[in-house]
């Protein structure tokens, strides 16, 4: 079975620092980019970075960028995402995710084929 | 950036009933549009990718179509376990990618 699983949420005063982690299992984690995507309690989903499967490119949203970094290691099969300068509006439930594709009709589709259940984080004085 | 919306936001419906869902993107996106279905607790799961597209082991009760600016998630006819919260993706504006608000669908 292809899983992803979460970990290294937790409670955290703003400003303070987390480093979550993501282990890939049943799949070869190297060839594939991956997501982090985030959820606040009662909204919805929200993109929050990716990166390439050698690294060779890693991408934010502005909401993230210069506080968050994306890192991989394709020994271990483990995404992370450290993030600094941490503010309540960070707080939610993160999911990491593989990113898939399928070509038809000479278009490369892209989507969110494996996701993991997620880890809280929580941002609170 | 490419904003998504999905309507209705929520809405109710029985076991058996034929339900659609609309995705509106704010630019003409092609066919890079995907459906995600997330229940109460749980991570998403794919339904459908390339706007009409339907993922392995997925009923096919579900179906999508659209392209351009407009789509549609169909389920052809509710089952207990259909009850969830929807969302549309973009994957045209890939390294991004923008979500829809969702779409509840409740009994």
């Amino acid at each position: 079975e292809e899983r992803l699983v979460e970990s290294g949420g937790g409670s955290v005063q703003p400003g303070g620092s987390l480093r979550l982690s993501c282990v890939a299992s049943g799949f070869t984690f190297s060839p594939y980019w991956m997501y982090w995507v985030r959820q606040a309690a009662g909204k919805g989903l929200v993109w929050v970075s990716r990166i390439n499967s050698d690294m060779s490119g890693a991408y934010y949203a502005d909401s993230v960028k210069g506080r968050f970094t994306i890192s991989r290691d394709n020994d271990k099969g483990t995404l992370y995402l450290q993030m600094n300068s941490l503010r309540a509006e960070d707080t939610a439930v993160y999911y990491c995710a593989r990113s898939e594709y399928q070509l038809l009709s000479g278009h490369y589709y892209y989507y969110l084929d494996v996701w993991g259940k997620g880890t809280t984080v929580i941002v609170s004085s | 950036d490419i904003q998504m919306t999905q309507s209705p936001s929520s809405l109710s419906a029985s076991v058996g009933d034929g339900v659609t869902i609309t995705c509106r993107a704010s630019q003409s996106i092609s066919r890079y549009l995907n459906w995600y279905q997330q229940k109460s607790g749980k991570a998403p799961k794919l339904l459908i990718y390339a706007a009409s597209s339907l993922q392995s082991g997925v009923p096919s009760r579900f179906s999508g179509s659209g392209s351009g600016t407009e789509f549609t998630l169909t389920i052809s006819s509710l089952q207990p376990e259909d009850f969830a919260t929807y969302y549309c993706q973009e994957s045209y504006s890939t390294p991004s990618c923008t979500f829809g608000q969702g779409t509840k669908v409740e009994i």
